[in-house]
């Protein structure tokens, strides 16, 4: 049982490159969480799922795509990278409807130069 | 969400029970008390939640005061690998949850050899 990961774990891109990070589950969770951390700031949320073939926006969703490919998979794409989204971004799982209780991935770090 | 308040830093000795305090006074009758901790360049990790009752796990147990204005987070055995920011969060149970987790400030604790 990993939980939940996450690849990459480091990415480096240059501004107007494209690239898709990757997350999966193995939980059976059916809601699906991607929050970007920026320097000394709390979680921002980007996009949820909260049940396979739905997606909605979050907190800051602009210059971000998802798709929930199945009830694992939930995957975030930058297509057109700019330096305002360099941070670590976190992917979650929820465990249950009625709870906050959220399983985090262990991040992936982005610089856009 | 009901607002928390948590000091900003702790210290405890490793091996000490580590006794972490979050003032909720706004706390409604249908929010639960969640804490979650961030272990530097890690991903939060879930340690517990409880609405009225005292709980416990294998990782901590949670106090909440009878009026559930309050509640301690405590570590009976503190290790160094328990250093960490640790978040007090109050939330309404919903079915699903599009809004993002509220991790505010929290409290840094340092275990010290």
């Amino acid at each position: 049982n990993a939980g939940v990961t996450q690849t990459p774990k480091f990415q480096v891109l240059k501004t107007g490159q494209s690239m898709t990070l990757q997350c999966a589950q193995d939980m059976n969770h059916n809601s699906m969480y991607w929050y970007r951390q920026d320097p000394g700031m709390g979680l921002r949320l980007i996009y949820y799922s909260a049940s396979e073939g739905t997606t909605d926006k979050g907190e800051v969703p602009n210059g971000y795509n998802v798709s929930r490919l199945n009830k694992r998979e939930f995957s975030l794409r930058l297509e057109s990278a700019a330096p305002s989204q360099t941070s670590v971004y976190f992917c979650a799982s929820r465990l249950a409807a009625y709870q906050e209780t959220q399983y985090f991935g262990p991040g992936t770090r982005l610089l856009v130069l | 969400d009901a607002k928390t308040t948590q000091p900003p830093s702790m210290d405890c000795a490793e091996g000490r029970a580590a006794n972490l305090p979050c003032n909720h006074s706004t706390i409604s009758g249908n929010e639960y008390v969640y804490w979650y901790r961030q272990i530097h360049s890690q991903g939060p990790q879930y340690i517990i939640h409880g609405l009225k009752n005292n709980e416990t796990n294998e990782m901590a147990s949670l106090i909440i005061t009878e009026d559930r204005k309050s509640s301690t987070l405590i570590l009976p055995h503190a290790t160094l690998r328990d250093t960490a920011v640790y978040y007090c969060i109050v939330r309404v149970a919903e079915e699903t949850s599009g809004s993002r987790l509220t991790f505010g400030e929290g409290t840094q604790l340092t275990v010290n050899p």
